[in-house]
């Protein structure tokens, strides 16, 4: 089935510890992007890559760190998890990044304690 | 700063018409976006503006007035289904998307 898919579904973390939340599309898509969306907030946007092969800074990319080997996979990592990283995470893409509409995977539960 | 308001919360009735507001403050404008968002879900696309006026969709409609920073959601013939949160989104001049926190939308029978 096309999509975006992420991995893990949830995860409860103990702090100080390293995370990968993995990301997958299946779409041939330029644009990719990582965001986190926390009770009464907007989704936030940590990092982006408009291309296979760069990356970009969101509005929150501090703790967070990202990589953008080939076109289908744009990793997350958490290098060393605070609770106040304890967030839902979407991966989403989209076509280009000037694109009218982005797709998003099913989301990563993370709890960091 | 930039920013991007619309209600917390709303109700309206099986059948009937609701309209959710959103007004927005950002750096540049390149589109307006509404999506929903089912609980314990993914957002998903529903409309996009870029020039003032309405843009309909069968049941919804979404309108733009760039001069004002203002934009709503029409949705038609409530269906119980459309319980769900939306989100009202901008494009600023950086290309990135600004989002606002989203209306959670209740529908009663």
């Amino acid at each position: 089935i096309a999509g975006i898919t992420q991995a893990p579904t949830s995860q409860i973390l103990a702090a100080g510890r390293r995370m990968t939340l993995r990301c997958t599309q299946d779409m041939r898509h330029n644009a990719m992007y990582w965001y986190r969306q926390d009770l009464g907030l907007g989704l936030r946007l940590i990092h982006y890559s408009n291309t296979a092969g760069t990356t970009g800074k969101g509005e929150v990319p501090d703790g967070y760190s990202v990589s953008r080997a080939n076109t289908d996979d744009f990793p997350l990592t958490l290098a060393s998890a605070v609770p106040s990283q304890t967030s839902v995470y979407f991966c989403a893409s989209s076509e280009g990044s000037e694109d009218t509409e982005a797709f998003f995977g099913q989301g990563t539960r993370l709890t960091v304690v | 700063g930039q920013n991007i308001d619309q209600p917390t919360e709303m109700t309206a009735t099986e059948g009937a018409i609701v309209q959710i507001n959103c007004t927005y403050q950002t750096s540049g404008f390149n589109g307006l976006f509404w999506y929903q968002q089912h609980a314990g879900e993914a957002p998903t696309f529903l409309s996009y503006n870029v020039l003032d006026g309405l843009e309909e969709k069968g049941r919804f409609s979404s309108f733009l007035s760039r001069s004002k920073g203002y934009s709503y959601l029409l949705l038609k013939e409530l269906q119980m289904k459309d319980s769900a949160s939306y989100l009202c989104a901008v494009r600023d001049s950086n290309y990135q998307l600004i989002w606002g926190a989203g209306t959670k939308l209740i529908i009663k029978p």
